[in-house]
């Protein structure tokens, strides 16, 4: 069974602060890796792709360790409307020959004045 | 906006009812996906059609039966759910299906089954 893990949390934080999540993943052959947002009641949202050298996009930057098998969010400056639940999503070859996302449980965010 | 449109937005069904949700996207997606989530757990997989063939079935039970008409529509039909079948629904559609294609996710349908 694949497992992808993260900290549920909530992390409460202020706003402007810089503020971190990691995602854990069991299968060692897993090739692609992504983080969604996602706003209560809502859909989740596509926010970055994580790339094997890291990659930034405006505040927020991602990184991948294959060796530890985890991936990690920074978000730095944090706003209020960064207040959500972040999900790691893990993409997969089933036997099928066919790719499918597996997400973390998610870890919410609460950003305060 | 999503570019993956999901109808009905909320749908209240009773046990003996028949109803379908619908999906439609218009990015020439070839891969279409139904997940299923529940409240404060991650969506799980149900289905994925890969250019218009169900290429995944996660032993989803038979009371959901999903149909893909064409390339741009995917349905799932809801015969004699049962209340714990209760739970968002989400319809994602990726270029190809294949490793490195980040899915696009609808709205939506809440679903709650009396």
């Amino acid at each position: 069974r694949k497992e992808v893990e993260q900290d549920p949390g909530p992390f409460n934080v202020p706003e402007g602060a810089t503020v971190a999540f990691n995602c854990t993943y069991s299968n060692s052959a897993s090739q692609s890796f992504f983080w969604y947002r996602q706003d209560c009641r809502k859909e989740p949202k596509l926010l970055m792709s994580v790339y094997s050298s890291g990659n930034e996009d405006g505040r927020f930057t991602a990184q991948l360790n294959r060796a530890s098998q985890y991936i990690s969010l920074l978000i730095r400056d944090s706003k209020l409307s960064d207040s959500a639940t972040y999900l790691c999503a893990v993409n997969d070859l089933m036997n099928s020959g066919y790719s499918t996302l597996t997400f973390g449980k998610g870890t919410m965010l609460l950003v305060s004045p | 906006d999503t570019e993956v449109t999901q109808t009905p937005k909320h749908l209240v069904m009773g046990m003996t009812n028949k109803k379908s949700l619908k999906c439609e996207q218009h990015m020439g997606h070839r891969a279409m996906y139904w997940y299923k989530q529940k409240a404060k757990k991650p969506p799980e997989l149900m289905f994925v059609y890969s250019y218009e063939k169900l290429s995944i079935n996660e032993s989803v039970p038979s009371r959901f039966s999903p149909e893909c008409p064409n390339s741009s529509l995917l349905n799932l039909h809801l015969h004699a759910l049962q209340p714990e079948d209760s739970a968002l629904y989400l319809c994602a559609s990726s270029p190809s299906g294949q490793l490195g294609s980040p899915l696009h996710f609808g709205n939506g349908t809440r679903l709650t089954v009396t």
